[in-house]
């Protein structure tokens, strides 16, 4: 089974501070995703990577930066937090086989900016 | 705005109904759809999914069902249960290298004992 983890469930941070948020893949995967879920807005895509060291921006790139070093690992970094970032963030991964596109997630990481 | 969406935001049926779960898309151009379900406290898992050149797929329990003629698709849970209560979606992509998918914002299945 595809398995999509995350480095944590629940995490709270104070406004200004650099937050890592680490997701980790173990299929091979070329295509890594990190979105934002928050109420009746639904996921929003931030960026999302097909290959290591490459990266494209989402629908809401902006205060996020990303890092694709290795294939399995897809980091989100936010600079400098702010409470307009408490949300639900989840990684997503899919290998491309055809014109397939199914993601697989992760459990997600509920980040609070204080 | 989204462009697929929801008809209703919550769902409410009896253990053992039949539930169906509606959403409309408005690119005519998407070529794959997928329904999601969200429990609690975890991330979405992947349910059922469609070719544009299909019109049913059937799954265990679920059906989804595509009218590329409306933009619209449904999934169909026979039997409902009450594991099957969680929030539910359904997604779109373009095919071909087209990574991306675009939710919709979800519905609220809850199932009453």
């Amino acid at each position: 089974d595809v398995k999509v983890t995350q480095s944590s469930r629940y995490l709270v941070k104070r406004t200004g501070e650099k937050v890592f948020l680490e997701c980790v893949q173990d299929m091979d995967h070329e295509n890594m995703f990190w979105y934002r879920q928050d109420p009746g807005l639904g996921l929003r895509l931030i960026y999302f990577s097909y290959d290591v060291k490459m990266k494209e921006k989402g629908d809401i790139p902006e205060g996020y930066s990303v890092s694709r070093e290795k294939k399995e690992r897809f980091s989100l970094i936010l600079e400098s937090a702010s409470t307009n970032q408490t949300s639900m963030y989840l990684c997503a991964s899919s290998l491309l086989q055809g014109d397939f596109n199914e993601q697989f997630f992760g459990p997600g990481t509920r980040l609070t900016v204080l | 705005g989204e462009s697929v969406g929801l008809h209703l935001p919550t769902l409410s049926v009896q253990e053992g109904d039949n539930s169906i779960i509606n959403c409309a898309y408005s690119n005519s151009a998407s070529d794959y759809f997928i329904w999601y379900k969200q429990e609690s406290g975890k991330g979405p898992q992947f349910i059922i999914d469609i070719r544009s050149n299909m019109d049913k797929r059937q799954g265990q329990r679920v059906t989804v069902l595509l009218n590329k003629t409306v933009k619209h698709l449904s999934l169909q849970i026979a039997a409902t249960q009450p594991g099957d209560s969680a929030v539910y979606f359904c997604a779109e992509n373009m095919g071909g290298s087209n990574y991306k998918l675009t939710f919709g914002k979800g519905t609220l299945l809850t199932v009453n004992p």
